[in-house]
């Protein structure tokens, strides 16, 4: 089945310490997205790649970067986390350019800081 | 103001019951909607998209959209221990745009 797979599912990091989340999907679409959601809130968005280009939320802090080196895979670094950056982040998919162009999550993946 | 809002419940309904799941909205250039189902610790899984105004069904589920009073609606009906979920309305201005979420319903259906 065509999906969006995201490891690990859960991580821990120490404070500052960098930290590195995946991203991969089969279903070849174009756009790809990276959230933060905090327990009981709506999901984020942090920044989305469409093809190759990046574009970043104005209110994403400095201390999250991402990559996309190819079609199929989208990475979120976390340079110095701190404590309030510990969340489920969430990887979305979508196709742009059709008609409906939903977004399909991955099972996120859970960060701790300690 | 949030640009989409939703009640965070908790809603609590017995099993078999109708569960009424609302969100209103405040932005008037919102085109398309959509309702996603999430488990506890898990991601977002898409149940419901629709375009502008109208119905959709499927299945159990029925989504409404009335843009005149920007007002967006789900309804699961013969509801499941398995409904239990935190349920998230989603909005977006047009193809190509990002979506805006509401901050989730937590269902609780009862056997």
């Amino acid at each position: 089945d065509a999906m969006v797979i995201q490891n690990p599912r859960y991580q821990v990091t120490q404070f500052g310490k960098p930290v590195t989340l995946s991203c991969s999907q089969t279903l070849n679409h174009n756009v790809m997205y990276w959230y933060q959601q905090k327990s009981s809130q709506a999901p984020k968005l942090l920044f989305h790649y469409y093809d190759k280009d990046f574009n970043n939320e104005a209110d994403t802090p400095d201390n999250f970067q991402s990559r996309r080196p190819n079609t199929s895979f989208c990475f979120l670094d976390i340079r110095s986390p701190g404590l309030g950056d510990a969340a489920m982040y969430l990887c979305a998919t979508s196709a742009r350019g059709s008609f409906t162009e939903t977004q399909y999550f991955g099972p996120g993946t859970r960060l701790l800081v300690l | 103001q949030k640009e989409v809002e939703q009640d965070p419940g908790p809603l609590s309904v017995p099993e078999g019951a109708i569960v009424s799941l609302n969100c209103t909205y405040s932005n008037s250039a919102f085109q398309y909607f959509m309702w996603y189902r999430q488990y506890s610790r898990k991601g977002p899984e898409l149940l419901m998209y629709t375009y502008s105004s109208g119905n959709k069904e499927d299945g159990r589920f029925t989504a409404q959209v009335d843009k005149s009073s920007k007002y967006i609606s789900l309804f699961i009906r013969d509801s499941q221990p398995s409904d239990s979920a935190t349920y998230l309305c989603a909005a977006g201005r047009a193809a190509g745009n990002k979506l805006t979420f509401g901050g989730g319903t937590r269902v609780l259906v009862k056997p």
